[in-house]
This record gives structure tokens, sequence and C-alpha cells, in this order.
């Protein structure tokens, strides 16, 4: 079975500082992860994902995430957080073996102060 | 080209009504979801419609919710006798194969309040 953990509800940062998103998953499967980022009122967007290449992963807007299976994680990171960054944001977790169960964490609220 | 769209964007109802929600998949995606999204909750996969085959309906939460996609393009879910849970924004999705691996697109939402 897949699931998704997504340790923090709320995260803030200032403006400027690193950002560290958690995301631990569970998988019977080789997964595919992924980061979406949604922003009041906007549809879901892509951020980055992994697929089995490369366990580094970048994404748009400087944010990159690690695969790491030892630790069954896939945090997000960015160096720099900037104020556009304040959004809701999910990892989810898919197997690959199936096309249609993708197991979306609860989110993270990211704050940025100014 | 055009994204996903969805429609309406709001909708407000009394419970025991029934509503219907559209989404406009991006045109060649093979792969439409949908997915319910309540406040402080992640995503609930709802449905999954997959090219010509039977949808995978194990999402959807009572028997009172169903969808059809005609043609394998637009799509519609019904809730019928809609209660005051059914509040939620329901988001549609589309990807070009359904893959497990392939990125999914999303809709902005149907807020629906049911009073």
């Amino acid at each position: 079975a897949q699931s998704v953990t997504q340790l923090d509800s709320h995260v803030s940062v200032s403006e400027g500082t690193p950002v560290l998103l958690r995301c631990n998953y569970s998988s019977s499967y080789s997964p595919s992860l992924f980061w979406y980022v949604q922003h009041p009122n906007k549809g879901l967007q892509l951020l980055l994902k992994y697929t089995s290449a490369a366990t580094l992963v970048k994404g748009i807007n400087g944010f990159e995430a690690e695969f790491k299976k030892s630790e069954t994680s896939f945090h997000l990171t960015k160096p720099s957080a900037h104020m556009s960054d304040a959004a809701e944001y999910f990892c989810v977790v898919s197997a690959t073996n199936t096309g249609n169960q993708f197991y979306f964490g609860t989110g993270t609220s990211l704050t940025v102060i100014p | 080209g055009a994204g996903v769209s969805q429609s309406p964007s709001n909708k407000v109802t009394e419970k025991g009504k029934d509503v219907e929600l559209r989404c406009d998949p991006i045109s060649g995606h093979t792969a439409l979801y949908w997915y319910r999204q309540s406040l402080g909750q992640g995503l609930e996969f709802l449905i999954y419609f997959q090219g010509n085959s039977a949808p995978d309906k194990s999402g959807l939460p009572s028997d009172r919710f169903s969808a059809e996609r005609t043609g394998g393009s637009v799509s519609t879910l019904t809730i019928q006798r809609t209660q005051q849970e059914d509040s939620a924004v329901y988001l549609c999705a589309s990807s070009l194969a359904g893959s497990g691996w392939e990125t999914q697109y999303f809709g902005p939402g149907t807020r629906l309040l049911v009073l």
C-alpha cells in the first residue's frame, strides 16, 4: 500500500532563508514521487517529480528534492525563500505499476515573512 | 495551449438538491481524475477514467456520487441529494496516458457549498 506523511502542517520562514518541507512515504512498489504547489485560488501545479532516475531532482522556481530510499523520504528544499513561494505544498506518491492511484499528503502551508 | 477547465467555479446549493460539475481536460489527454479537497485535508481520490476502459470508481464515497466521460473528453461529476458534508472543492486533473509517473494537470476547481 502507498501513503504519504507530510510532517509539518505549517512552516514559516523569513524571506531569503532556506525552506525545508518534509515528506515521508510508504510504498510497496518502486514509487514515483511528486511535489505540487497550490497558490491561493489557483489549481495545483507540478513543482518536480522523481521517477527512478536521478535521486536529486530539480524543479521550477529553484526548488529541489532528494529521494532517499533508506529514509523513505522526499523532502523539498529551496536555498532562499521568496515572498511568492507562500502557498500550500502537497507531496504525492504513486505506484509506478498503476496509473490510477495517486496518494496525496495533507499539505504544508508555507508562510514567508518579509 | 488551453489547460484543464472546470465549471462552475463556485456552486451554492440547498441540501437535497442535485448538482453537476463539469471538467474539460487538456485535448489529447486520455486520463482524467476527479478529486475532492476538504478544508485542511489532502486530496481525496474519487474516480479515474482512462481511454475506453471501465472507470475506477473505488474512491466514490457513496452511491449519490457518479461521473461520466463522454467521447473520451468532457467529464461530468454528479452528486445527488447533496448533503452538507459534500461541501468541498472538487478538482479535476488530466494526464496524457494515465501512467503512475506522469504529471497531472489540474483545473482550478469547483467550490461547492451545500447549505
